[in-house]
């Protein structure tokens, strides 16, 4: 375990579906990050939190919506997601957003939609 | 087109055996780092660089970033299985730490 939890692990959803992806730290970090990975591509940043606040949203298709109810918790809420939307997604943690002490990484929600 | 170019996509090597990792980018690298990912786990951060030409070493590991600051390195000095996964390198690509990208990943796998 890395620090920071994500579930579940794996989610196969369908294109009506709502789902929620979960993300739980209690390093004591103050950002929290979605990322996605797609196979061969780098990891892209998806939404940024920092101190619960939005400070980042990649032109992230509104399919997508995080939630940061407090700085140890993040939530991405899934509905109508497309079959290209299947990925790994990644949260991540650190102590400041832009601060360079390195990120901390969950294990990633592998997501498939059919 | 991506920002960072990592090098190679994949390499095997013998076990005791030097290998070189590369990250290459065509913006100037503000902070750029390494990190490990093992098979089913998440991502180890390894190392940062900031400075053009600084260098780090941690156990048989040492990174290097260029003096343009464009370009940095990842040297594995007699390589282990246990240095087997994937390596990322990531790297802020503006001042403000707004903007982070990653390499598309080298996969090593090591033969003992």
């Amino acid at each position: 375990e890395t620090g920071v939890t994500q579930t579940p692990r794996h989610l196969v959803m369908g294109m009506t579906n709502k789902k929620s992806l979960k993300c739980e730290q209690h390093l004591g970090h103050n950002a929290m990050y979605w990322y996605k990975q797609s196979a061969k591509k780098p990891l892209e940043l998806m939404f940024v939190y920092n101190f619960k606040e939005q400070t980042e949203n990649n032109s992230v298709p509104s399919r997508f919506s995080p939630e940061c109810p407090n700085s140890s918790h993040l939530f991405l809420h899934l509905h109508t997601l497309q079959p290209e939307d299947s990925a790994l997604y990644l949260c991540a943690s650190s102590v400041t957003q832009g601060e360079n002490y390195g990120y901390t990484f969950g294990s990633g929600t592998r997501l498939t939609v059919v | 087109s991506q920002e960072l170019e990592q090098s190679p996509q994949s390499l095997i090597v013998q076990e005791g055996k030097n290998l070189t990792i590369n990250c290459t980018s065509s913006k100037t690298l503000y902070g750029l780092y390494w990190y490990k990912q093992k098979y089913g786990e998440g991502l180890i951060f390894l190392m940062m660089l900031q400075k053009g030409g600084e260098e780090k070493s941690h156990e048989k590991i040492t990174a290097k970033l260029d003096e343009k600051k464009q370009q940095s390195s990842l040297h594995i000095t007699a390589s282990q299985p246990s240095h087997a996964g994937i390596y990322l390198c990531g790297a802020d690509v503006t001042d403000t730490g707004n903007q982070f990208y990653f390499g598309t990943g080298t996969s090593l796998t090591v033969i003992p």
